[in-house]
């Protein structure tokens, strides 16, 4: 099946800087998405975004979908920002269902 | 902005239980999935449901699961005889097609004792 690997594992930042994730995928995509997971667990919608770039606010997230990865941008990170991020995708076969990279724990310190 | 709603936030339950944990999907979706996450560990799928039947299942789906979409509105994951290995957040998920967008519930947390 597809592999989806998420960098780095863990990432401590100061708040108010800036940071950036990465999602590798071994197979062409239909769907990509960007979760942020917070302290209570709820998956919160961040992009869908199988190619292309995307901003919302601080954040925004590029897809290069021929060279299969995706990056997540954080700007002036705040320690509302901390949890942890996943990547998840549905590959270009039969399948429908996403599949998870392991994400990133990210830590904002005050 | 429409949501997936699921219920319970949280279960507790003896081993060799059943449980049912209910999500009510976004009112116009077509493709209805569950997920677990073990503590500590990434997303997993479980099930697709389309069309009122079974479209995908993984290998953690076996017959101790079941799925049912009762009436218009709910989306049931029933666990016939529950384990100490099922505890873990179960999430529900809904999308309007069959590889656009899914929406996420904020998930029920299961504990078996």
């Amino acid at each position: 099946g597809i592999q989806v690997e998420q960098s780095p594992p863990d990432l401590i930042l100061q708040e108010g800087a800036n940071s950036t994730l990465r999602c590798n995928f071994s197979d062409s995509v239909n769907n990509l998405q960007w979760f942020h997971q917070n302290p209570w667990g709820q998956l919160i919608n961040l992009f869908y975004i199988p190619s292309g770039t995307k901003q919302n606010g601080r954040l925004s997230a590029t897809t290069v979908a021929t060279e299969r990865y995706s990056l997540l941008y954080i700007s002036s990170s705040q320690t509302t920002d901390s949890g942890v991020y996943f990547c998840a995708i549905i590959s270009s076969g039969s399948a429908r269902q996403l599949t998870f990279g392991s994400g990133t724990q990210l830590t904002v310190l005050p | 902005e429409p949501e997936v709603t699921q219920t319970p936030s949280h279960q507790v339950t003896q081993m060799g239980q059943e449980v049912i944990l209910r999500c009510v999907p976004i009112s116009n979706h077509l493709y209805f999935y569950w997920y677990r996450q073990i503590l500590g560990q990434k997303v997993e799928f479980l099930v697709s449901f389309y069309n009122n039947e079974i479209s995908e299942k993984s290998e953690i789906f076996d017959d101790q699961f079941s799925v049912e979409r009762p009436d218009g509105s709910n989306f049931t994951l029933k666990i016939r005889s529950t384990k100490l290995e099922d505890s873990a957040m179960y999430f529900c998920a809904s999308s309007g097609g069959g590889r656009g967008i899914q929406y996420f519930g904020a998930g029920t947390r299961l504990s078996v004792l």
